[in-house]
């Protein structure tokens, strides 16, 4: 199994630019969820989602969507990104019954 | 909604020396508390767990502690080693079913000094 993924590990997005942050998982989980990590700031919970096409907001949601067509897939979606959004974004999953959250390897974005 | 109190922020040991960092949190419905170590540049790694029907769970040189009446857990490292040497995160989650949104403490990064 290759657990989570993520692609793109690194991106540079300029003010206004939209772009999507991909998230996959071979586990069949259906537990997902985004992260951001700043600084001094912890882990903080963007969106999640218990199962196709469930999804809901977590502690940071504003200026993200997320969706779940799959249970393999939940990308995230930056409409327009802004320089508050700088930071590194992590994905993770948890089986239905567990406990364990399985993170990614995370995705560092900057915003100019 | 849940909120995760962690300190201290910093933290210097003695190699050998012991290290805990503590956490409170405010939802007394929470039910799993993690902690993960992240060193830098990497994924947070899960090292130990415990479920609010245990006191104490003990995995080598780690331990973790949980009070719920006070609403406090607590991570115990003895014989630290140079390797321990990483930034430490708690959490708090009422996990069941389906769901387990996990709310993090803000770190400890913990240096051991050989």
């Amino acid at each position: 199994n290759a657990g989570v993924t993520q692609t793109p590990k690194f991106q540079v997005l300029k003010t206004g630019q939209s772009m999507t942050l991909q998230c996959a998982q071979d586990m069949n989980h259906e537990y997902m969820s985004w992260y951001r990590q700043d600084p001094g700031m912890g882990l903080r919970l963007i969106h999640y989602s218990v199962g196709a096409g469930i999804t809901d907001q977590g502690e940071v949601p504003n200026g993200y969507n997320v969706s779940r067509s799959t249970t393999e897939d939940f990308p995230l979606r930056l409409l327009s990104a802004a320089p508050s959004q700088t930071s590194v974004y992590f994905c993770a999953s948890t089986g239905t019954g567990r406990y364990e959250q399985y993170f990614g390897p995370g995705t560092r974005l900057t915003v100019t | 909604g849940e909120n995760v109190e962690q300190h201290p922020s910093t933290l210097s040991v003695q190699e050998g020396d012991s290290a805990v960092i503590k956490c409170t949190y405010s939802d007394s419905a929470s039910n799993y508390f993690p902690w993960y170590k992240q060193e830098l540049g990497k994924r947070p790694q899960l090292i130990i767990d415990i479920r609010s029907n245990v006191g104490e769970k003990k995995d080598q040189r780690i331990a973790v502690t949980l009070n719920k009446t006070a609403k406090h857990f607590s991570l115990h490292i003895t014989e630290t080693q140079p390797e321990d040497s990483a930034v430490y995160f708690c959490a708090a989650s009422w996990a069941g079913g389906a769901t387990n949104k996990l709310i993090f403490g803000t770190g400890t990064l913990l240096a051991v000094q050989p």
